[in-house]
């Protein structure tokens, strides 16, 4: 069990452009969560699935946001047209008990839009 | 709507003292859990503890106690003996029983010096 991955670590972008982060959960996990987390804030919801559906969105996921889990493994979230204001650590986590479960986490994609 | 307060930004302490860190929350479930995680400076947010309402019995996990009293809607957490190797955020974070997402206090920045 090597834990939850994400790739890239960290992302450059220049406004505008699209960029798609990846995530390995877990590999018995059937619930994966994206995150996002601004400098001095807590981690804030974007969006969750289980198995390769998609449950829940924030309403912090606009629609430059997309978020895939093709076959219930990994995950990527795709974002267009990328803007100073998505500049954030995005985090992944996966859990497997039902709703009280503790998740477990990424060590994040950090994305710096100029 | 769920809240999470964590009133202490930053505290800053030495070695081998104890600390306490802050939490308080908001919620209309009858129903819900608590947790703490731990991120330290690599990002990785960390799980220490989960908490159901129904349990208010405080728990000790080796130099780390919780202290969680429903009458003033509060999880506390104590570390004894500080060491270095704790200076990290730490977050404390609210699931109300029937949903899937947690939400997070901002963060207490925990700095143990030398």
């Amino acid at each position: 069990d090597t834990g939850v991955s994400q790739n890239p670590r960290h992302k450059i972008t220049k406004r505008g452009q699209n960029v798609t982060f990846r995530c390995d959960p877990i590999s018995e996990h059937n619930r994966l969560y994206w995150y996002r987390q601004t400098l001095g804030q807590g981690p804030e919801f974007l969006t969750y699935f289980q198995n390769e559906a998609q449950l829940e969105k924030s309403r912090l996921l606009s629609d430059r946001f997309s978020a895939e889990r093709p076959k219930g493994s990994f995950s990527t979230l795709e974002i267009q047209r990328t803007e100073q204001g998505d500049s954030a650590m995005y985090l992944c986590a996966s859990s497997l008990t039902e709703t009280h479960g503790e998740q477990f986490f990424g060590p994040g994609t950090r994305l710096t839009v100029l | 709507a769920q809240k999470v307060t964590q009133a202490q930004t930053e505290i800053s302490v030495v070695e081998k003292e104890d600390v306490t860190l802050d939490c308080v929350y908001e919620t209309r479930d009858t129903t819900y859990y608590l947790f703490w995680y731990k991120q330290p400076p690599s990002g990785e947010l960390v799980f220490l503890i989960r908490r159901n309402s129904f349990d208010e019995q405080n728990e000790i996990s080796g130099r780390y106690s919780w202290n969680f009293q429903k009458s003033t809607s509060s999880f506390n957490f104590t570390i004894t003996a500080s060491q270095v190797v704790d200076s990290a955020v730490y977050f404390c974070a609210l699931k109300p029983g029937g949903s899937y997402i947690p939400t997070f206090g901002r963060g207490t920045s925990l700095i143990v010096h030398p």
